[in-house]
């Protein structure tokens, strides 16, 4: 069955960096783009951005441009999203996901990660 | 970037209910590219219904999505305890993938 892991959760100080790892299985990883959503606290859901793991081609939201980088490992079947500089509106929780089955809807979800950054 | 607009922003129904939840973006988008999500706290968003009107897998008949161009809806036929929960639309026909702000269902 697919599944996506992620890593534990992570406590970073203002200006700093945070990277985030998502392993899959169950399924061929290179064959579905990875998607990275978060959530800050009480809020709703915010598209980061999707990466092929493929080719390693990205596409961010503009919103994260210059923040953000989305890589892989496809030797491990891992995908990573790195987030800098950054600030306190930045603590959410962070979710890896790849898209449904036969649909480009996003069918599964990993657990999240909560990133809090604090002084 | 399409934005996605939901209403009302809370629903109190009680069990046994229809509940019906609007999703309306900026500009059109493809119909097929439309879906509908439901979360639940401390839980990963699900994915209910795609392409507007297709239920993902495993998900009860009572869920049913419909709309096309600016306007969607999610229709909940009898509401059941579990059902109580936020609802997301997202639009996936052109980057930003962009969520509506959620539709909260609580009970009355």
């Amino acid at each position: 069955q697919v599944q996506l892991v992620q890593s534990g959760a992570d406590v970073k100080k203002p200006g700093a960096s945070v990277k985030v790892s998502c392993k899959a299985s169950g399924y061929s990883f290179t064959s579905y783009s990875i998607h990275w959503v978060r959530q800050a606290p009480g809020q709703g859901l915010e598209w980061m951005g999707i990466m092929n793991p493929a080719g390693g081609s990205t596409t961010y939201a503009q919103k994260f441009q210059g923040r953000v980088t989305m890589t892989r490992d496809t030797s491990t079947s891992t995908a990573y999203m790195e987030l800098s500089s950054l600030r306190s509106e930045d603590t959410a929780v962070y979710y890896c996901a790849r898209r449904d089955g036969g649909n480009s809807a996003v069918g599964y979800w990993g657990p999240g990660t909560l990133v809090t950054v604090s002084s | 970037e399409i934005v996605l607009t939901q209403s009302p922003g809370t629903l109190s129904l009680s069990p046994g209910e229809r509940a019906t939840l609007s999703c309306r973006a900026s500009q059109s988008i493809s119909s097929t590219y439309l879906a509908w999500y439901q979360q639940k706290p401390g839980q990963a968003p699900r994915l209910l219904i795609y392409d507007a009107s297709s239920r993902a897998a495993g998900i009860p008949d009572r869920f049913s999505g419909s709309g096309s161009g600016t306007d969607f809806t999610l229709t909940i036929s009898t509401l059941e305890p579990e059902d109580f929960a936020v609802y997301y639309c997202q639009q996936y026909f052109s980057s930003p993938f962009t969520f509506g702000p959620g539709t909260k269902v609580d009970i009355k």
